[in-house]
């Protein structure tokens, strides 16, 4: 059974605290590592995709690191916002058997203001 | 707004029924990607299709069905629906074969099985 694990499953931050996120998944059979923000009543909406081991993306106060030797992911978030507010889910594509694409359970983000 | 859209946007129905959701992608994206979102389990992804034919499967059951037509909009065909069957679909679209690259979400299609 391929796993995908997301920690922690939850946390609040205070604003402008940095933080970060890990997803762990299988080190076999890796072709691709996609980051997604979910807020509340929306759909999700892809942050990161990232194929290469030591890949490193960012996209203003977000960032995000690939180790698919090791098998995990870091997201981070520099000085966090209320509006950082939301679910970051991971999901693993693998060509084990047929090509699949697994989620992590999310960590869910509350940034008190 | 992402450029992909679903229709409809709720649908109730009963046990037993059959449905089919309808999802139009970007314009200019070849991939489409069905994921089922229910109460108890995190985002299951079902099936994807590119350019017509399909490509990948994840855990789409039997009793669920889908293709993707010449002008690249995609449906779903859910039967023999069962209370379980409940759940948030969305579906995504993308331009490469091989999902290494952004997948862009619709607004999703809520099902109510009663």
């Amino acid at each position: 059974i391929l796993n995908v694990e997301q920690s922690p499953q939850s946390l609040h931050v205070q604003e402008g605290d940095s933080t970060n996120f890990t997803c762990s998944f299988p080190s076999s059979n890796f072709y691709a590592l996609h980051w997604y923000r979910w807020e509340t009543a929306k759909s999700p909406e892809a942050l990161f995709v990232m194929t290469l081991n030591g890949d490193e993306k960012k996209k203003g106060r977000i960032s995000a690191t690939l180790n698919t030797k090791e098998g995990y992911s870091y997201l981070y978030i520099k000085g966090s916002q209320p509006e950082d507010s939301a679910t970051y889910l991971c999901a693993f594509g693998t060509t084990s058997g047929t090509y699949k694409y697994i989620f992590g359970t999310g960590t869910r983000l509350k940034v008190l203001a | 707004d992402s450029g992909v859209t679903q229709t409809p946007k709720h649908l109730i129905t009963a046990t037993g029924q059959r449905v089919t959701l309808r999802c139009s992608p970007r314009s200019g994206d070849l991939s489409v990607y069905w994921y089922q979102q229910s109460l108890d389990q995190g985002l299951q992804f079902l099936i994807q299709y590119y350019n017509g034919e399909e490509r990948a499967k994840g855990n789409i059951l039997e009793r669920f069905s889908a293709q993707q037509f010449p002008d690249l909009h995609s449906e779903l065909n859910l039967s023999s629906l069962e209370l379980g069957d409940s759940a948030l679909y969305f579906c995504a679209s993308s331009s490469r074969p091989d999902s290494t690259d952004t997948q862009y979400f619709g607004p999703g299609t809520r099902l109510t099985v009663l």
